[in-house]
């Protein structure tokens, strides 16, 4: 199993609708599970960080489940700014963090 | 806000040369690291440093190395660039320990690296 997994897509929505991406990660000593977000040509930028009892931002709801090692997250509404890569993120031992490949999202009105 | 800089934002360099990549953090950050980003790769990490003149190896440090003198300053060095180091290089801080949300990792604007 590789240590983070994603669906590449690309996922084709129009405005307004809801999307869900999907994460599995390897390590279940993994303590910390964010979502970055990475427009085309520019560097990542943390989207929010993940935690066991969920979360929400506006928008954006990410969810946790350590007992089947997936990380979830759900943009509701979607506008044509959410159009980006949305890399699953977990750590590892110590401080590294181990980056997903991406999810790469595409909004069109 | 944290800021993380890269001395380059572009590079063409020949192969055989030595390269250079500078980082540089203004938040007093325990922790600096390199990546390079490909297509269909996504970031791969080569090198990071948790302490002044302490360094750990990534996953790909081959024809890498780092140097860590200053706690804000990290650098990337290519001993003898090749073509197969063309890449995006991405410098990333992050304030400390996993598991606190201190290991938030937040990344410069990169260097495109092209080698001829």
């Amino acid at each position: 199993r590789k240590e983070v997994e994603q669906d590449p897509g690309p996922f084709n929505v129009p405005e307004g609708a809801t999307v869900a991406f999907n994460c599995t990660y390897s390590n279940s000593a993994s303590q910390s599970f964010f979502w970055y977000r990475q427009d085309c040509r520019k560097e990542p930028k943390l989207l929010m960080s993940v935690y066991s009892s969920g979360n929400e931002d506006g928008r954006f709801t990410a969810q946790l489940n350590r007992a089947s090692q997936y990380i979830s997250l759900l943009i509701r509404d979607s506008k044509l700014s959410d159009s980006a890569t949305y890399l699953c993120v977990v750590n590892r031992a110590g401080t590294a963090l181990i980056f997903g490949k991406g999810t790469t999202l595409s909004v069109s009105s | 806000d944290v800021k993380v800089t890269q001395s380059s934002r572009y590079l063409v360099k020949r192969t055989g040369e030595k390269v250079f990549l500078e980082c540089v953090q203004d938040m007093d950050h325990e922790n600096m690291f390199w990546y390079r980003q490909d297509p269909g790769l996504g970031l791969r990490l080569i090198y990071f440093s948790y302490d002044v003149k302490m360094k750990e190896k990534g996953d790909i440090p081959e024809g890498y190395s780092v140097s860590r003198e200053k706690k804000e300053r990290f650098s990337l060095i290519l001993e003898s660039a090749s073509t197969n180091q063309t890449s995006m290089y991405l410098c990333a801080s992050s304030l400390g320990a996993s598991g606190s949300g201190a290991d938030t990792q937040y990344f410069g604007p990169g260097t495109r690296l092209t080698v001829l």
